[in-house]
């Protein structure tokens, strides 16, 4: 069974804290994703990893970084959050040439 | 102008009757399109994809793609209540690029 696992459901961050979310995958999937997303605008993306240490940016990179120092692990880091970053972040992994992309549970991130 | 862009509804279908959901994009070198349904409070999960022109038919699915006018859509024939969701158009660029793109998401509810 698939699995793709975000380190926590729900968080609550203050202004200006520093923020790590984390994802971990088990299919040996040499892509992953970070999305949020908000009512109205879907699911955007934010980053994306192709290999290990290899980042791309996506369409709102702003205010986000990434790390991917193992092939399973994706972390996204909010260098210092901000209230409009309050979301719901979704974590995905697909193989390279894959047709699913596979979700995480998602962390819903309040920052206060 | 959206790079993938669908009606976010909601789109309310009588039980048994045919749902059709839309989706256009920008991009004209896109090769790969995908259908997810989202449950309220879910993570995404793949429900269909295209690659050619023409349809797709899975069960009660059919996935329509053209190029030429850059439109998918979603068919849902017999809709029962179990289908009511958000669904969400993703497309991928190209042969090579990983990254996948998604529109806003139809929610569409199957009233009994």
């Amino acid at each position: 069974d698939v699995k793709v696992t975000q380190s926590s459901r729900y968080l609550v961050k203050r202004t200006g804290e520093k923020v790590f979310l984390e994802c971990v995958q088990d299919m040996d999937h040499e892509n992953m994703f970070w999305y949020r997303q908000d009512p109205g605008l879907g699911l955007r993306l934010i980053y994306f990893s192709y290999d290990v240490k290899m980042k791309e940016k996506g369409d709102i990179p702003e205010g986000y970084s990434v790390s991917r120092e193992k092939k399973e692990r994706f972390s996204l880091i909010l260098e210092s959050a901000s209230t409009n970053q309050t979301s719901m972040y979704l974590c995905a992994s697909r193989t390279t040439g894959g047709t699913e992309a596979f979700f995480g549970q998602g962390t819903r991130l309040t920052v206060v | 102008q959206k790079e993938v862009e669908q009606n976010s509804g909601p789109l309310s279908v009588p039980e048994g009757a045919i749902a059709s959901l839309n989706c256009t994009y920008s991009d004209r070198g896109s090769q790969s399109f995908f259908w997810y349904r989202q449950y309220s409070g879910k993570s995404p999960e793949l429900i269909m994809f295209i690659y050619s022109n023409g349809d797709k038919e899975d069960g009660r699915f059919t996935a329509q793609l053209n190029k030429a006018s850059q439109y998918v859509s979603l068919l849902i024939r017999d809709s029962q209540p179990s289908d009511s969701a958000t669904y969400l158009c993703a497309v991928r660029s190209n042969f090579g690029n990983e990254k996948l793109t998604f529109g806003t998401g139809t929610r569409l509810t199957i009233i009994p």
